[in-house]
Formats: C-alpha cells, sequence, structure tokens
C-alpha cells in the first residue's frame, strides 16, 4: 500500500457542504477499517477531527462526519464556516503500518 | 493539561545525527502507544514510526527503515526519536504524538520540531 489518495483541492461557499474522498484504504486481518482524519491549519501542529471512520473526539464540531465504501473513506463538513479552511488529511492504520493521504486544501470562498 | 512539549532538531549538516525528544504530561504516558509523523516544508503528513506503551514494539516505516530509532522511558515521560545520517530530504517538521487507548487515531500531538539539514 502506498499514500492514500486526496483530491489536491477543494472549494466551498459558507454554509454549503464539502466531501473529501480518499481511496486506498485497506483493512486489517479482521476486517476493520482503522480510518481517521486530521485538520491541520497552518502553522500548527494536526488536529484529530474523527476516528474509527465516524467518532469525534471530545470537542469536534458535529458538522464534521465520516463515512467508508469498499476502500473509499470520506469525510464531509455541513455548514462550512470560514474557520474549517485548512489542510485535511486521512489515514489509514494497519497492524504495522500508517499510511496518510496527500493532503486537501479546503478554500472556503 | 494533557500536553505533549517537544525539543531538540534544529541546524545539522548532512551524514550527522540528532536526537528528537517528546516530553508528555497531563496523562498516564505508560498507558499509551506513540507515535512519529514528519512534514517536509510544503508537503504531507509521512508517518515514521510507533511503539508500544511498553517499549517493546517498535514499528518503522518500510522506506525509513535503518536510520531512524524510536525509543521512550515511561519513568520520566519522555519519547525519543533518533535519526543518523541526516540527509537534505530530512528536512522538515517532526511531530510526536499520541495513539488513543483502544481505537486508531492521533489524539495528541506536540507542537513539531523543526530539523533542516545543510
Amino acid at each position: 500500500q502506498s499514500a492514500l489518495t486526496q483530491p489536491a483541492s477543494l472549494s466551498g461557499s459558507p454554509g454549503q457542504s464539502i466531501t473529501i474522498s480518499c481511496s486506498g484504504t485497506t483493512r486489517d486481518d479482521h476486517g476493520y477499517n482503522y480510518v481517521s482524519w486530521y485538520q491541520q491549519r497552518p502553522g500548527q501542529a494536526p488536529q484529530l477531527i474523527l476516528y474509527d471512520v465516524n467518532s469525534r473526539p471530545s470537542g469536534v464540531s458535529s458538522r464534521f462526519s465520516g463515512s467508508n465504501s469498499g476502500d473509499t473513506a470520506s469525510l464531509t463538513i455541513s455548514g462550512l464556516q470560514a474557520e474549517d479552511e485548512a489542510d485535511y488529511y486521512c489515514a489509514s492504520y494497519t497492524t504495522d503500518n500508517l499510511f496518510f493521504g496527500g493532503g486537501t486544501r479546503l478554500i472556503v470562498l | 493539561e494533557v500536553q505533549l512539549v517537544q525539543s531538540g532538531g534544529g541546524l545539522v549538516r548532512p551524514g550527522e545525527s540528532v536526537r528528537l525528544s517528546c516530553g508528555a504530561s497531563g496523562f498516564t504516558f505508560r498507558n499509551h502507544y506513540m507515535h512519529w509523523v514528519r512534514q517536509s516544508p510544503g508537503k504531507g503528513l509521512e508517518w515514521i514510526s510507533f511503539i508500544s506503551n511498553s517499549g517493546n514494539q517498535k514499528i518503522y516505516a518500510g522506506s525509513l527503515k535503518g536510520r531512524f530509532t524510536i525509543s521512550r522511558d515511561n519513568a520520566n515521560n519522555s519519547l525519543f526519536l533518533e535519526i543518523t545520517g541526516l540527509r537534505g530530504e530530512d528536512t522538515g517538521v517532526y511531530y510526536c504524538a499520541r495513539r488513543l487507548s483502544g481505537p486508531f487515531g492521533l489524539d495528541v500531538w506536540g507542537q513539531g520540531t523543526t530539523v533542516i539539514v545543510s
């Protein structure tokens, strides 16, 4: 497996919903898909926004949701806000490897 | 407050070695697997390695095996990454990160430390 594939950039207007895809995810020997998503604002460390495909850590807005179909995971941000402008990375974990997507720059128009 | 505070890095010459440190506070360090991730200038995230909570298991990215060594000191709540034979392509920001207990996610990140190989 190599780096996961994400669109390089996406844009949306405030209030809209956008979806970022992430293809190439894999499942472990038990068929479980360990997909997580990270938001990174300029000059900052990444922040976990989703894990186990669609679970949100405490404090993360419910506007962030995830799904998975086959080898493609998706992150949906609803009710887009200016503060959502950032880079977004997916990650797929197996027993002895972690792969990140190339990242998607989200621009809020 | 749960946090990871990093130190080390800086400007190093090609071929030299560097040891990065990551100090944990606000949580039970010995209960968590820990990871190192790096980011080259203007590029995406690249996973380097993880170490189990006990330190008995160490896994490295296939493309980076050999020059990177992860270690931890649970008595002093510290994580380390040593890089030998530094190359220009090792230039970037290095992050330590805590793995959630149970599900997979890196939920706490250090502030990052910059390594410049020149």
